[in-house]
């Protein structure tokens, strides 16, 4: 069955910082791939995913994460972190081929700290 | 626009009442889904109306029966329910079902729901 980690269910970064959230799925078959945020009291947006085309994906509000198949992750990135990021995160994964449902993960939690 | 609209944003039900919830999207998405989220945890899929017919039921009590009228409206019925059913509910809609690479998932904002 597919399944994703996410590293860390709480992450601290200070305004400005790097903001680095882990994400590991295991699947013999490369999937597809999801980020979404989740402000307090709101519904899922999506921040960014991957459909087996370029392995470097951009996303809205300056976020990226890279597709590493040799490390099976797909890590989410953000090079100088803004009050408002502060949210929680989900990774999200599809098995490629066939209908199955989404898988989310547990889940992080980002605190930015002025 | 790209805009799944839940009402009601919340609500506050006791355990004898019958309530509804409803979803609306407008993207000529034809599969929607009902997930449940409670404090601190991911979404939980229940349903997924594929083309308006039910494809997936994960198993969910029959005090909650969802309805899809249309291909843009889906509801979700709540009879008899027990205060542990108190959670976000949201509501998400896809291009096409689960399983293809256009199946990205655009969720509306939830209907947060307490059971006394």
């Amino acid at each position: 069955a597919q399944s994703v980690t996410q590293l860390g269910s709480h992450v601290s970064v200070s305004e400005g910082a790097l903001v680095l959230l882990r994400c590991n799925y295991s699947s013999s078959v490369p999937p597809y791939l999801f980020w979404y945020v989740q402000y307090p009291n709101q519904g899922l947006q999506l921040l960014l995913k991957y459909t087996s085309a370029a392995t470097l994906v951009k996303g809205i509000n300056g976020f990226e994460a890279e597709f590493k198949k040799s490390e099976t992750s797909f890590h989410l990135t953000k090079p100088s972190a803004h009050m408002s990021d502060a949210a929680e995160y989900f990774c999200a994964v599809i098995p490629s081929g066939g209908y199955q449902k989404v898988t989310f993960g547990t889940g992080t939690k980002l605190q930015v700290i002025p | 626009d790209t805009e799944v609209t839940q009402t009601p944003k919340h609500l506050v039900m006791g355990m004898t009442n019958k309530k509804s919830l409803k979803c609306e999207q407008h993207m000529g998405h034809r599969a929607m889904y009902w997930y449940k989220q409670k404090a601190k945890k991911p979404p939980e899929l229940m349903f997924v109306y594929s083309y308006e017919k039910l494809s997936i039921n994960e198993s969910v009590p029959s005090r909650f029966s969802p309805e899809c009228p249309n291909s843009s409206l889906l509801n979700l019925h709540l009879h008899a329910l027990q205060p542990e059913d108190s959670a976000l509910y949201l509501c998400a809609s896809s291009a096409s079902p689960p399983g293809t690479a256009l199946e990205t998932q655009y969720f509306g904002p939830g209907t947060r729901l307490l059971v006394l």
